[in-house]
């Protein structure tokens, strides 16, 4: 079975300063990985993805991961804090193949907060 | 396009009434998903749809059930509500594109309060 674990359920930054936002996962097999963020009040919309190829992945807003292997992480990064980067994040694994195809496994989330 | 819309947005039952939670979405995917998002604890599958004419269990799916009407319609009904069914309900949708993982495109949530 899959499961994901993210470092701190809070995450707090001055504006301007490097956001990391930690996500540890395990599966059976290689995985498809995803970040996802939730504004209050909003659903969840798609950051950015890991399928296959490049292991740093960019996504909108100028997010960042970095899918490794070895250390079943995928890290998500943005090298200069915004105050509109202030949201939940959620870091998210699915199994290629198999019976489990298609669904996402989620972490707890982890609430970004950006001060002045 | 709407993408995926949810109704009602909001709904207060009293323990034991039954409702039906609608979701619909216009980009003619194949697949649609239910989860519940509590506090601290991430979503959670509810039940799923690969496709038009199945469903399956997800991870806690004990007090719903699911109809996939047609393509674009997937609803969510809860029976006989308990408080712990108490959360942010969402809907989602994905293609199911076999040439790589499908994003899953997420409607606004219903946010079901059970007294």
């Amino acid at each position: 079975a899959q499961s994901v674990t993210q470092l701190g359920s809070h995450v707090s930054v001055s504006e301007g300063a490097l956001v990391l936002l930690r996500c540890n996962y395990s599966s059976s097999v290689p995985p498809y990985l995803f970040w996802y963020v939730q504004y209050p009040n909003q659903g969840l919309q798609l950051l950015l993805k890991y399928t296959t190829g490049a292991t740093l992945v960019k996504g909108i807003n100028g997010f960042e991961a970095e899918f490794k292997k070895s250390e079943t992480s995928f890290h998500l990064t943005k090298p200069s804090a915004h105050m509109s980067d202030a949201a939940e994040y959620f870091c998210a694994v699915s199994e290629p193949g198999g019976t489990s195809y298609g669904k996402l496994t989620f972490g707890q989330g982890t609430i970004l907060t950006v001060h002045p | 396009n709407a993408g995926v819309t949810q109704t009602p947005k909001f709904q207060v039952l009293k323990t034991g009434q039954s409702m039906t939670l609608q979701c619909a979405q216009d980009m003619n995917h194949n697949s649609m998903y239910w989860y519940r998002q509590d506090p601290g604890m991430g979503l959670r599958l509810i039940y799923y749809s690969a496709s038009e004419g199945t469903t399956d269990k997800g991870e806690v799916p004990n007090g719903y059930n699911v109809s996939r009407l047609n393509k674009r319609e997937f609803s969510l009904r809860l029976e006989s509500a308990a408080p712990s069914q108490t959360s942010v309900y969402f809907c989602a949708s994905s293609e199911r594109n076999r040439g790589s993982q499908e994003t899953q495109y997420f409607g606004p949530g219903t946010r079901l309060l059970v007294l």
